[in-house]
């Protein structure tokens, strides 16, 4: 049974860097058929797919291009986890953030993770 | 980007009531629709995948429906622990999106 477990901070002064972990069990970051994908809500965006990671003989990334140029999304094969950085943060980045799986193949997204309610304040 | 758009945004039901959310895509997406509940606080979990099969686990009494651009998810006789929040999610195309949700309040 796969869980996703993620950690981080709740509070990111604008301007600086969301950082974000999700930490993968059951599963590998490097299963050659899943993709590990971030998504956040909030109340004046509603559920918003942000970008994904995924393993196919190398690693690959797609991204939302309403974040695409501040955002990165990188696997840890080591500690069997992927990670979100979204760069030059702004209070409209105050949102709840998930990780959550598909598969090729199987694109709905399952499971997820907690999720960590981030916001954006000095 | 496809448009998903949840019709209604909020329906106040009784018990063993039915209950039917519509979701129309902006464009074709064949049958790439997924149906998703989350209560509060919590993440959201897949009911229907692919418009019409149903997820492992959940109760019989939700059911999808539909192809290209009209979908339908239905809960029969409605329960008390359904009172919850409802997307779509389409799978068609990148960005993948979602719909912008249907509150169901008991």
């Amino acid at each position: 049974q796969v869980q996703l477990q993620q950690s981080g901070p709740g509070l990111v002064k604008p301007s600086q860097t969301l950082s974000l972990t999700c930490a993968i069990s059951g599963d590998s970051v490097s299963d050659k058929s899943g993709a590990w994908n971030w998504i956040r809500q909030s109340p004046s965006r509603g559920l918003e797919w942000l970008g994904r990671t995924y393993y196919r003989s190398k690693w690959y990334n797609d991204y939302a291009l309403s974040v695409k140029s501040r955002i990165t999304i990188n696997p840890d094969t080591s500690k069997n986890q992927f990670s979100l950085q979204l760069n030059s943060v702004t209070p409209e980045d105050t949102a709840v953030y998930f990780c959550a799986k598909t598969q090729w193949g199987k694109n709905w997204f399952d499971p997820w993770g907690q999720g960590t309610l981030v916001t954006i304040s000095s | 980007e496809i448009v998903l758009t949840q019709s209604p945004d909020f329906q106040s039901v009784t018990p063993k009531e039915k209950v039917t959310i519509t979701c129309r895509a902006s464009q074709n997406i064949g049958n790439n629709l997924h149906w998703y509940q989350q209560k509060p606080d919590q993440s959201p979990k897949v009911l229907i995948k692919y418009a019409s099969q149903s997820f492992s686990g959940v109760p019989s009494r939700f059911s999808g429906s539909g192809s290209g651009t009209d979908f339908t998810l239905t809960i029969n006789s409605l329960e008390a622990e359904d009172a919850a929040m409802y997307y779509c999610h389409q799978s068609n195309s990148l960005p993948w999106t979602f719909g912008q949700g249907t509150k169901v309040e008991i």
